[in-house]
């Protein structure tokens, strides 16, 4: 079975600062989707980004870009010049292509603190 | 605007009474999921359907059922709530292409 690790409950950022948050995922499928997710403390869970494993370029949306390593099994999540917005809780999620269920796999979480 | 619509933010039921979590999409989307989400263990999937009518159990069915007999709608039941059912439940809904867009969460409490 497919399993999401993130290893770092909390991580602190200056404001305007980056930030490097891990995850960790293991499957023995070669096609695959992997997301990040944001929670503000509102609740409401957005998509932040998502990379399709057939993919080598690393996905990227405007502050957001990850690490992709698929041999390594790693999907980190860098969050550059960092805003008080960004405070959330970050998951880290997997979807398999060959489950026609789209279920997703989820991560523990990150809870991301932004100083001013 | 994509929504997902969760009916209440906040329940608090006593110990055995039944508990309906509902949820409404206007997306025409076909999949649907209940996950319910703890401090330390992210969001474990209850049930989720692909279909009116159709369901299948999560990672962590027991002690719930489901109800999807509208496109748009499906409930989460809690038969007889027990104190280890308090938690965040999220509704999210889904297209073909994997994205998950979630309703803003119930928060159960089960005293």
């Amino acid at each position: 079975a497919q399993t999401v690790t993130q290893s770092q409950p909390e991580m602190s950022v200056q404001e305007a600062e980056t930030v490097t948050l891990s995850c960790t995922y293991d499957t023995s499928e070669s096609d695959y989707y992997l997301f990040w997710y944001k929670q503000p403390p509102s609740r409401q869970m957005i998509l932040v980004i998502r990379q399709e494993a057939y993919k080598q370029q690393n996905a990227t949306e405007n502050r957001f870009s990850v690490n992709f390593q698929k041999a390594a099994k790693s999907f980190s999540l860098k969050i550059s010049d960092s805003q008080l917005g960004d405070a959330a809780m970050y998951f880290c999620a997997y979807r398999s292509r060959m489950d026609s269920s789209y279920k997703l796999i989820f991560g523990s979480g990150t809870r991301l603190l932004v100083r001013p | 605007d994509v929504k997902v619509t969760q009916s209440s933010r906040y329940l608090v039921k006593r110990t055995g009474e039944k508990v309906f979590l509902e949820c409404v999409q206007d997306m025409d989307h076909e999949n649907m999921f209940w996950y319910r989400q703890d401090p330390g263990l992210g969001l474990r999937l209850i049930y989720f359907s692909y279909d009116v009518k159709m369901k299948e159990k999560g990672d962590i069915p027991e002690g719930y059922s489901v109800s999807r007999e509208k496109k748009e709608r499906f409930s989460l039941i809690l038969e007889s709530a027990s104190t280890n059912q308090t938690s965040m439940y999220l509704c999210a809904s889904s297209f073909d292409t994997g994205e998950l867009f979630f309703g803003e969460g119930s928060r159960l409490t089960v005293l």
